[in-house]
């Protein structure tokens, strides 16, 4: 299995500007997750994006796939106080069992 | 109702005590895991299962056994308790194993190893 890497491992801005996260992994993938996680809860899934997909939205996210650079960015726009959590990112990859890795997950905190 | 149940949500216990952690998902998966989260907040895989196939993660001590009585149930038990045994312990859940399944979390266990 390989593990997504997320960066920067901590975002700090205020509320109404966007934030940006990325991913990094290493081998080929079907797809790649991101997920959000509250403090002092469990991961909740947020988008899904196809490894012949390069852009995806679902409400105020972006994510955008480049498999060229085995890269992945998650865009918050009009970011709320309200979205301060930790986000990861998944890799499945193909073949085999489906066990989904994680990084350490980026930490945003939006200031009101 | 809660897809994916965990309990206890808090463990305190002394080292060298054998503790389980039971995990329930009422989502009709054939796949659960089990993760481990340290106090940076890395989330690793420490066991796939899936239609009686255990998938390890070589890292894990064998002191960490999965149990599986049916399918959905995934419990965990820790013998012997170490304090950099110390974490959160998620347990999950997805459908059929395929890849691309969205992946459903518990809320997690805080085991404290004093």
């Amino acid at each position: 299995s390989q593990q997504g890497e997320e960066d920067p491992q901590a975002l700090s801005i205020q509320e109404g500007e966007n934030a940006t996260m990325n991913c990094s992994y290493k081998t080929s993938i079907n797809n790649l997750q991101w997920y959000r996680q509250n403090s002092g809860r469990g991961l909740v899934h947020l988008i899904l994006i196809r490894s012949n997909e390069r852009e995806k939205h679902s409400g105020r996210l972006r994510v955008t796939l480049d498999t060229s650079k085995k890269s992945s960015s998650l865009l918050i726009t009009a970011s709320r106080a309200a979205d301060t959590a930790s986000y990861f990112c998944a890799t499945a990859t193909p073949g085999g069992s489906y066990i989904p890795t994680f990084g350490r997950g980026t930490s945003l905190i939006v200031h009101p | 109702d809660t897809a994916v149940s965990q309990t206890p949500k808090y463990l305190v216990t002394q080292m060298g005590n054998d503790k389980s952690i039971k995990c329930e998902q009422n989502l009709g998966h054939d796949t659960m895991y089990w993760y481990k989260q340290d106090s940076k907040k890395f989330l690793k895989i420490m066991f796939s299962y899936n239609n009686k196939e255990l998938i390890i993660n070589e890292t894990v001590p064998n002191r960490f056994s999965p149990k599986s009585p049916d399918k959905a149930h995934l419990n965990l038990h820790i013998n012997s308790l170490e304090l950099g045994d110390s974490a959160v312990y998620f347990c999950a859940s997805a459908d059929g194993g395929r890849t691309g399944n969205t992946i459903y979390f518990g809320e997690g266990s805080w085991l404290t190893v004093v």
